[in-house]
């Protein structure tokens, strides 16, 4: 089954406490991204990722950071994690945005607090 | 000036009404237009690409005028099962997906 993957779904953690989110796409699309959505604020895009080793910062990149070793993987981290960092965060992948018509593909969902 | 912008509602019909749903977005390079459907808490799914001559699918029908730089979502019949939150997404090629925050809809028996 096509699908974006995201683990884990839901996770608390405190202050400061390092952690990772990974996200993997069995499509073998080339682009892949992180959003946060909060409520009143939509969907914002964090990173994206256009291939293998290319990653470009989205509108609100400030605190995390990315890696792009496989086509598949794209894995969100979050160095030192505060409390304004909670949020809903989706992956999402898509063939090719130099491609027009080009539907995004979202994974799950994870569900972070950060106390 | 934001890039997207949409009525957030709520919306709240009743079974069998049709609601319409307008987005007007910035960027005049803009080169594809979508509208996505996310359910409470869950992950946004494509509903349909909305294309220059309008297109239908079922009940749901897509209008793009670039003139006017806007874009309407047309729900006829409205079943329960349409309620959720509706995305107008915009995309300039090569460059990310711009989302609207989304206008909910909530359908009533």
């Amino acid at each position: 089954e096509a699908q974006v993957t995201q683990n884990p779904r839901y996770l608390i953690t405190v202050t400061g406490k390092k952690l990772t989110v990974t996200c993997s796409q069995n499509m073998n699309h080339e682009y892949m991204s992180w959003y946060r959505q909060d409520p009143g604020l939509g969907l914002r895009q964090i990173y994206y990722s256009m291939n293998v080793e290319v990653t470009d910062k989205g509108d609100v990149p400030e605190g995390y950071k990315v890696s792009r070793k496989e086509k598949r993987n794209f894995p969100l981290i979050l160095e030192s994690p505060s409390p304004n960092q909670t949020s809903l965060y989706f992956c999402a992948s898509s063939l090719n945005t130099g491609i027009s018509y080009n539907e995004q593909f979202f994974g799950p969902g994870t569900r972070l607090t950060v106390l | 000036r934001k890039e997207v912008e949409q009525d957030p509602g709520p919306f709240n019909v009743p079974e069998g009404a049709t609601v319409a749903f307008n987005c007007t977005y910035s960027n005049s390079a803009s080169q594809s237009f979508f509208w996505y459907r996310q359910d409470c808490r869950k992950e946004p799914k494509l509903l349909m690409s909305v294309y220059s001559s309008g297109n239908e699918d079922g009940r749901f029908t897509a209008q793009l005028n670039r003139a006017s730089q806007y874009i309407s979502l047309l729900i006829r019949d409205s079943k329960l099962s349409d309620s959720a939150t509706y995305l107008c997404v915009v995309n300039q090629a090569g460059t990310a997906l711009i989302f609207g925050k989304g206008t909910t809809l909530s359908v009533s028996s």
